[in-house]
């Protein structure tokens, strides 16, 4: 089966860049996209197509995608992005295949 | 802008079955893929399955093969997902999302699950 690896937890200071990595076979090959969990809420789609933010996700959340690794990247982090972050792909055999999440810390 | 709204939270019996309804309000919903997400306590996401209700074909993943089904009334913009034989393991709060139709040639995963609902706690115990 199909695997995204993500690092347990993140921390970064305010102000600061944050990056979060989300590791799989080949994942360049397929589109990756990223969501934003906070406690005790629903997950909120921040990126997909490797880079493509919805509309009202602010311009300091960004993406890539190449090789076996996507990365959500976050500048000028704020407290209020402290959060559980978490990687998805489409796997033709697996489906929907959700990375095991990433604790952002911010201090 | 389109709503999910979930149903209640349940409480079920080990050897039960749940069924947790999704009704999508203020668009159009024949033609997303409405998929089926779990958390369990204190763990991360897990895909369930997914159900294009225009085309009324579902697709479940591996683990839940057998034990899942995923339905959508498109009369009522409502999407079903049961599951059977309960054991403690799947106390855990179930959401459903949508994801917009792929365009023509493009790979699954060209959108992610854009709209989400609220989740619904289902607690199996004894």
């Amino acid at each position: 089966s199909y695997e995204l690896t993500q690092p347990p937890s993140v921390s970064v200071s305010p102000g600061q860049t944050a990056s979060i990595t989300c590791s799989g076979d080949k994942l360049g090959d397929k589109y990756a996209c990223w969501y934003q969990q906070k406690p005790g809420q629903s997950p909120v789609l921040v990126i997909y197509q490797d880079s493509k933010r919805p509309s009202g996700i602010p311009e300091r959340f960004s993406g890539s995608n190449s090789g076996n690794t996507a990365t959500l990247t976050i500048s000028g982090t704020q407290a209020m992005d402290e959060a559980d972050y978490y990687c998805q792909a489409w796997d033709s055999r697996a489906g929907v295949v959700f990375g095991g999440g990433t604790k952002l810390t911010v201090l | 802008q389109v709503q999910l709204v979930q149903s209640g939270a349940e409480v079920k019996k080990p050897g039960s079955s749940v069924k947790v309804s999704c009704k999508a309000s203020g668009g159009t919903f024949s033609s997303y893929t409405i998929s089926w997400v779990r958390q369990a306590p204190g763990q991360g996401l897990e895909w369930m399955g997914r159900i294009i209700p225009i085309l009324g074909i579902a697709n479940y993943a591996q683990k839940f093969q057998g034990r899942v089904t995923i339905t959508a009334d498109k009369s009522t913009s409502t999407a079903y997902m049961e599951l059977s034989s309960l054991r403690s393991e799947d106390t855990a709060v179930y959401y459903c999302a949508r994801v917009p139709p792929v365009p023509l040639g493009e790979l699954p995963g060209y959108y992610g699950m854009d709209v989400w609902g609220q989740g619904t706690t289902v607690t199996v115990s004894s």
